[in-house]
């Protein structure tokens, strides 16, 4: 499964977008990317997954160049709900051979009033 | 909410004692992994289930195993509780073969004495 890399932490004040960008060099074919974010004490929840170009959805984008090999999430301007740990995973989820699952230590966000 | 629910949600258990650990998987998916979060870590892979077998398996002694049920609900159970075992642990549940992503419940905090 591809190894991913994010910044340790970020800040951010109210109101702005946030970016976050995850590495992912040694991207597979098959492999999507998925980023999820997590409150302390609470199980991961789903915000976005792409395979290439943009998607968007109500909450995030997601941006993917072409070689795949990074991912950039957008969340556009965030309030202080949006505190929390955001990880990106890589992996051809729910294919055949999906069987191992890799988290890295995720970026956790600290929204500033 | 996902619609995946985990039992109990906080345990204390001491060292040598034996644990099992219980995730409904919300409606319609079939297959359930179980995750591991220590503190100021990102969640790591302990295995998968589908069609009540393990389907994959994280860097975890035989001391973790599993079991998944025909309505695809799923138990983890570890023998012989170590000090380091204590940990926030995940059920996420997804449906095969499609590319929809997994969702996790709430989470199980074990603490071990």
């Amino acid at each position: 499964l591809a190894k991913t890399t994010q910044p340790i932490s970020m800040d951010s004040y109210e109101g702005q977008e946030v970016n976050i960008t995850c590495s992912h060099n040694n991207i597979a074919t098959n492999d999507y990317i998925t980023w999820y974010q997590q409150f302390p004490s609470q199980g991961p929840r789903f915000i976005i997954q792409g395979y290439k170009t943009k998607v968007t959805n109500e909450v995030a984008s997601l941006f993917i160049p072409a070689d795949r090999k990074s991912s950039t999430l957008s969340l556009p301007r965030v309030s202080l709900s949006d505190t929390a740990v955001y990880y990106c995973l890589v992996g051809a989820l729910n294919s055949g051979g999906y069987q191992k699952v890799t988290f890295g230590t995720g970026t956790k966000l600290q929204v500033i009033p | 909410e996902t619609g995946v629910t985990q039992s109990p949600t906080h345990l204390i258990k001491t060292r040598g004692q034996q644990v099992t650990l219980r995730c409904s998987s919300q409606s319609g998916h079939n297959t359930v992994s179980w995750y591991q979060q220590a503190l100021g870590q990102g969640p790591q892979f302990i295995f998968q289930y589908y069609r009540e077998e393990e389907n994959g398996r994280g860097n975890f002694p035989p001391r973790f195993s599993g079991l998944q049920f025909p309505n695809y609900s799923s138990e983890l159970n570890v023998n012989a509780l170590e000090l380091d075992d204590s940990a926030l642990y995940l059920c996420a549940s997804s449906l095969r073969d499609t590319k929809e992503t997994q969702y996790f419940g709430p989470g199980t905090r074990l603490l071990v004495l």
